[in-house]
This record gives structure tokens, sequence and C-alpha cells, in this order.
């Protein structure tokens, strides 16, 4: 799998727009970018994922750049609850192997 | 739909009992894993499971012990405990196969300490 480069955190004002970036420059053209999020305590939550058009679903977009050698996720309009580990993995699709977390970016939103 | 189950959520054991995590699915995936997570720490895998009858060891699979005789259920065992497993556990299914099939599904943790 590809490796990624995450910010450590970021923050975001309540109902604004987080904009969370990945950087992913030795993607090969069958890998996905896949994003999850950890809220503190919970187990992981998948969010979304894309190969190589922009995708939007009722959680976030991901936008991929047309290199696609970074991504980025958007929360439209940022929520308390939204506050989280956020991590994205890149990754051959379907591949059998297992999925290895990072370190991913604590957001914290703040009211 | 229940997805990922996983019981007790708390659990506190004296050094060197045994205990036994117990993970369900009722999804019918195939591939099922169990991961440990420290303070401030990353997800890492202890041990995985592709299919009923076949396990394979993790990042970390010392201390633990894994059987999959369903495809419903992967129970975790630590044969003798010691406070380093003192972790937050946390079971995973995905279906496996094609571009959903890193779509994990998380239950929701078990909260272990070894005193």
């Amino acid at each position: 799998d590809a490796k990624t480069t995450q910010p450590p955190s970021m923050d975001c004002a309540e109902g604004r727009a987080a904009n969370l970036p990945c950087n992913h420059s030795t993607i090969s053209g069958n890998e996905y970018v896949y994003w999850y999020r950890q809220i503190h305590s919970q187990g992981p939550q998948y969010i979304i994922h894309g190969l190589k058009n922009n995708e939007t679903n009722e959680m976030a977009s991901l936008i991929i750049t047309e290199d696609r050698k970074s991504s980025t996720l958007i929360l439209p309009h940022a929520t308390l609850r939204d506050t989280a580990v956020y991590y994205c993995i890149v990754r051959v699709g379907g591949s059998q192997g297992n999925l290895i977390f990072g370190k991913g970016t604590k957001l914290s939103v703040k009211p | 739909n229940a997805g990922v189950t996983q019981t007790p959520k708390f659990q506190v054991l004296k050094t060197g009992q045994s205990m036994t995590l117990q993970c369900a699915q009722d999804m019918n995936h195939e591939y099922m894993s169990w991961y440990r997570q420290d303070p401030g720490m990353g997800l890492r895998l202890i041990h995985y499971s592709v299919g009923a009858g076949i396990t394979d060891q993790g990042e970390v699979p010392n201390g633990y012990n894994v059987s999959r005789s369903t495809t419903e259920d992967f129970p975790l065992r630590l044969l003798s405990a010691a406070p380093s497993q003192t972790s937050v556990y946390f079971c995973a299914s995905r279906s496996g196969t094609g571009v959903t099939g890193n779509t994990i599904y998380f239950g929701e943790g078990s909260w272990l300490t070894v005193v």
C-alpha cells in the first residue's frame, strides 16, 4: 500500500467546512483512497473512498487531484460531533491484506 | 442490523488470569480481525481470519489465541493476562472482496484492564 502523509492536528470552527489534506505521492493506478475516522473511545468508522473522480456521500466529499498524488476530505458543515481522528489510507481495491492505520489527523471542532 | 458486536465492554483481570473476548458479526463477512489500541497510538493488528477455519497472526499476536469455527464468530483468548495487555480491543469485519471489501466495520470496543 502506498504511504500517506497527514498533518497531525487541525482545528475548525463549528459550522464551517473542515478540509483535511492527505498526500499520497506514490499512489499507483489501481489504488483507491479510503477515509476513516475514530471518535474518542469508539471503533473507527468508514467515511468514503474514491479512485479518480470526486466523490460525495451523506457524510463527506472527497476531492482527488488530477495527478492523484493528494486528496482532501471535506466535511461541509462541521459540528462538535465531528471531532475525531481522521485516517487516510491508500489501498488496492479488493486487496486481501490488512488495512494499516497510521496516526491520522486529529480534527478539533470548536464552538 | 447489529453489525459487529463485542462483549464484554469492560473487564478487569488479575495478572495470570485467562479470558475470552467475544466477537460476532451478522453481515456474512469472510474477513474478521482483532486490533488493540493503546493510549495515543494507532490500531495494531493482533490476529485475523479470512474465513471459517482459517486464522493467521498479525503484528502483535503474542499472548493471544483465536479460532474461527463459524463465519459469524471470532473470539479472542488471553491465555495468561499481563499488565502489558491493558488496552482497548476492537473486533472488525469486512466482506473481503471487491472495492467495498476494504470497507471495514468495527465493533464498539472492549476495555480491558489487567492489574
